[in-house]
């Protein structure tokens, strides 16, 4: 089965920076990779989908990238603000597997 | 639509007792999914279903869990007897879609059901 990793240690980074959180995972590589954000005592929201013929994806402050040579994506929160602090998971589907396996999630905070 | 909905938010029960989690999934959806977080094993997937029929148990971690859909708008999530290592927030979600579809695959989470047992 897939192991996904992401950085369980927190990011902790100044408002205005660009954060850049990253998602690893083994095995076969995904049909495609997503991005949900988590806030407390809350259920994960979808951000960004990925597929794995495509290297890049923008959506406002948000971009993805995904590179099926480094098995590896990254998820990038360009001027930063203080509404971004969160944690970020990440899930991948294989093709033929029918089913989500997530990370366990990176905690961003974004101070003021 | 008012999303996924759970119920309760949090359950407090003692070793051995039989709980019971709810979910109303978005109309429409014809797929639903159990998941459970810890800080551990964090987003764990149970088992989900596709028109109310169960598809994939294979994450249900022993025969003291158990899942029905009895309808399209509703699904139980049962725990008999409950232990304390089952305490951890579980998760219900739907989707249009099945989770391999090419086509954009959005799950919609609930608010989740804070478990602890005592």
């Amino acid at each position: 089965s897939q192991k996904i990793e992401q950085n369980s240690e927190a990011l902790n980074i100044q408002e205005g920076k660009t954060a850049t959180l990253t998602c690893n995972y083994t095995n076969y590589s995904p049909a495609y990779l997503q991005w949900y954000r988590q806030d407390p005592g809350r259920g994960p929201v979808f951000l960004l989908l990925i597929r794995e013929n495509e290297k890049e994806k923008r959506k406002e402050r948000l971009k993805v990238t995904f590179d099926t040579t480094l098995k590896q994506s990254l998820f990038h929160i360009t001027a930063s603000q203080p509404a971004d602090s969160a944690t970020y998971l990440c899930a991948l589907v294989q093709y033929n597997f029918n089913k989500f396996y997530f990370g366990s999630g990176t905690k961003l905070n974004v101070k003021p | 639509d008012a999303g996924v909905i759970q119920s309760p938010r949090h359950e407090v029960t003692e070793m051995g007792q039989e709980v019971t989690l709810r979910c109303k999934p978005i109309s429409g959806h014809d797929y639903l999914f159990w998941y459970r977080q810890t800080m551990m094993r964090g987003l764990e997937l149970l088992i989900y279903f596709n028109n109310n029929v169960p598809i994939d148990d294979s994450g249900m971690p022993e025969d003291r869990f158990s899942a029905k859909m009895p309808n399209a708008s509703f699904s139980t999530l049962k725990i008999q007897p409950s232990e304390p290592r089952d305490s951890a927030v579980y998760f219900c979600a739907s989707s249009a879609l099945p989770p391999g579809a090419l086509a954009k695959n959005i799950q919609y989470f609930g608010a989740g059901t804070r478990l602890s047992v005592l």
